[in-house]
């Protein structure tokens, strides 16, 4: 059974910085392409950064290029996302996501974590 | 970059309804667009991926179709565990992906 599970959220301070980790389980990690996805409060979803399996190829959204940076341990079957200089708009339950096996599943997001929530706050 | 609008924004029903849900592209994606339910609390869950293929373990009673511009999900039949948001998502620019904004599906 594919497992994700996210830790590392927490309440920071306006241009702070924090890292949060994604242990995989399940599966052969090295063997997927890795999604962050985030929610804002009450709002809709928000494709953050995505990361190649062997992290040699990075995406990230507009909005959080320059300040975030995805990364991934294949041996240690952990995703990151490296957080930096926050604002308001960065506060939202982060997911991490993996795609589908299949051809057409590949560009879908199958399995999902529980989120871990990131609060920008004085 | 591809923009998703998705309509409407919430949606009141009852238990037997059948329901439509649109997500229109700001340029053709082809079939490239997957589907989400999400309840309060919990993480969004795969229903349709590439258009129109069902995703294992959710009822028939969900279909997608569509493809370029327009697309639709349709719920027949509305249960109880239907009622939460939708999120479509297009994947024609992947590893880049857009979410449309969500359709809130509330019990009338």
């Amino acid at each position: 059974e594919v497992q994700l599970l996210e830790s590392g959220g927490d309440l920071v301070q306006p241009g702070g910085s924090l890292r949060l980790s994604c242990a995989a389980s399940g599966f052969t990690f090295s063997d997927f392409a890795m999604y962050w996805v985030r929610q804002a409060p009450g709002k809709g979803l928000e494709w953050v950064a995505s990361i190649s399996r062997n992290a040699d190829t990075t995406y990230y959204a507009d909005s959080v290029k320059g300040r975030f940076t995805i990364s991934r341990d294949n041996p240690k079957y952990t995703l990151y996302l490296q957080i930096n200089s926050v604002g308001a708009g960065d506060t939202a339950v982060y997911y991490c996501a993996k795609a589908g096996e299949s051809l057409k599943l590949l560009r879908a997001f199958v399995d999902w974590g529980q989120g871990t929530l990131v609060t920008v706050s004085s | 970059d591809i923009q998703m609008t998705q309509s409407p924004s919430s949606l009141s029903a009852s238990v037997g309804d059948r329901v439509t849900i649109t997500c229109r592209a700001s340029q053709s994606i082809g079939s490239h667009l997957n589907w989400y339910q999400q309840k309060p609390g919990q993480a969004p869950r795969l229903l349709i991926y590439d258009t129109s293929n069902l995703q294992s373990g959710v009822p028939s009673r969900f279909s997608g179709s569509g493809s370029g511009t327009d697309f639709t999900l349709t719920i027949g039949n509305l249960q109880l565990e239907d009622f939460a948001s939708y999120f479509c998502q297009q994947s024609h620019g992947a590893p880049m992906y857009t979410f449309g904004q969500g359709t809130k599906l509330e019990i009338k």
